[in-house]
């Protein structure tokens, strides 16, 4: 079955950048979207179709996408940034959804 | 407003059976695929299964193909989840979720039902 790897943890100093990436065979042509979720609560598209950011999401989030690897990136993250941060895409059919294992992220 | 709400968790022992409901409001339901995505505690998202807005395509991750079987009524608005030879590792808040329109990432979610199996 199709996997998506996220790095389990990533951690930065307020103001700082962090980047977490998602790789899988299937990103050169599939796109990738990411969800930001907090502790008891329901997931929250951050960024869609690999860069594109939702209304109401703040400018820090951007997102990119080259070859079998997508990264968010969050520049200047801030406290209320700490969660855990899923990428998620399908496979090359586009029939079977999956996510990555989460990224916790420490501000 | 869109809203998802799921139902029919609970307590069950393996081998058991159980059945989750998903009522939605705020949109045309008919008109969107939806899907399940879980959660196991402490863990990370895990989807589960899918079905088109009339039902032709349903489609379902490995670890439940063959033990549940996802289902809608579009006259009633809702989702429905049937789950049998349930496993401790199927313990987990199962989420319904809309599919975004020609695309294929979940736009709304509901809070979650939990369901926990153990003897």
């Amino acid at each position: 079955s199709y996997e998506l790897t996220q790095p389990p943890s990533v951690s930065v100093s307020p103001g700082q950048t962090a980047r977490i990436t998602c790789s899988g065979d299937a990103l050169p042509k599939k796109y990738a979207y990411w969800y930001q979720q907090k502790s008891g609560q329901a997931p929250v598209l951050v960024i869609y179709e690999d860069s594109k950011r939702p209304s109401g999401i703040p400018e820090r989030f951007s997102g990119s996408s080259s070859g079998t690897v997508a990264t968010l990136t969050i520049s200047g993250a801030q406290v209320e940034d700490e969660a855990d941060y899923y990428c998620y895409s399908t496979d090359s059919s586009g029939n079977y959804r999956v996510f990555g294992g989460g990224t916790k992220l420490t501000v | 407003e869109v809203h998802l709400v799921e139902s029919g968790g609970g307590l069950v022992k393996p081998g058991g059976s159980l059945r989750l409901s998903c009522g939605a409001s705020g949109f045309i339901f008919s008109s969107y695929s939806m899907n399940w995505v879980r959660q196991a505690p402490g863990k990370g998202l895990e989807w589960v299964s899918s079905i088109s807005s009339t039902s032709d395509y349903i489609y379902y991750a490995d670890s439940v193909k063959g033990r549940f079987t996802i289902s809608r009524d579009n006259a009633k608005n809702s989702l429905y989840l049937q789950m049998n030879s349930l496993r401790a590792e199927d313990t987990a808040v199962y989420f319904c979720a809309r599919e975004s329109k020609g695309n294929y990432y979940f736009d709304y979610w509901g809070q979650g039902t939990l369901v926990t199996v153990s003897s």
